[in-house]
């Protein structure tokens, strides 16, 4: 069974960077797209980009490009999520989630597996 | 960001069919196929439908999805306590090179 597993809570302060990981369990981590998603408290779901961790290939939504970075480490199965300088307003919970291509009469994509979410809290 | 339109809220009592709405535009539900998710609170959105109407193993048949033009909808038949959570449709948009979300639905059992 597929499987994300993303890394714990954190409670940084603005300014400090950080970096949060999500690795994937029983598939082929290579073959398949990794999103990733925020969730402000008590709103929407945002897309912020994704990542093929074969070449490391990455698209970032517009509203997050050049404020977070996307990598993915092949040999351990894993992606992680970046920022160099947290604000307040980057309090949330973020998501990862494998994103499935599926091509039949009609190319469908849609994002299958989710990790259980990682809050971070930014706060002086 | 760009997002999907859908009511805020839906309700409906036991037993009960309701529809959930969702909006979009030529960029994204008008090109692509509609996925929904169900979010119980303080856990990892579920995917509930994929592809405008297929339902994952393990989804009850009471869940169905549609699509015409830039909208689709999600149907819950025999509405039951347990499917008292948010509902978010989604999207591929072309404009993006992302999926788009919709604001969401809170489904709520009278």
């Amino acid at each position: 069974e597929v499987q994300l597993v993303q890394s714990g809570a954190e409670g940084k302060k603005p300014g400090e960077s950080l970096k949060i990981s999500c690795k994937v369990f029983g598939d082929t981590f290579t073959d398949y797209w990794i999103g990733w998603v925020r969730q402000l408290p008590g709103k929407e779901l945002e897309w912020m980009g994704i990542i093929y961790p074969e070449d490391s290939d990455t698209r970032y939504s517009p509203s997050f490009q050049g404020h977070v970075t996307l990598s993915a480490d092949k040999s351990i199965s894993t992606t992680y999520l970046q920022w160099s300088a947290l604000k307040a307003s980057d309090t949330a919970t973020y998501f990862c989630a494998r994103l499935f291509v599926q091509k039949t009469s009609v190319t469908s994509l849609f994002l299958d597996y989710w990790g259980q979410g990682t809050l971070v809290t930014v706060s002086s | 960001q760009p997002v999907l339109i859908q009511p805020p809220s839906a309700s409906g009592t036991p037993g009960q069919r309701i529809t959930i709405s969702c909006s979009g535009g030529t960029s994204n539900i008008g090109k692509n196929t509609v996925n929904w998710y169900q979010q119980l609170p303080g856990t990892a959105p579920k995917l509930l439908i994929h592809s405008n109407n297929q339902r994952p193993s393990g989804v009850p048949a009471r869940f169905s999805g549609s699509k015409s033009g830039t909208s689709a909808s999600l149907a819950i038949s025999g509405l039951q306590s347990g499917d008292e959570s948010e509902y978010y449709c989604a999207a591929w948009d072309d404009s993006l090179n992302g999926v788009i979300f919709g604001v969401g639905t809170k489904v709520t059992v009278l």
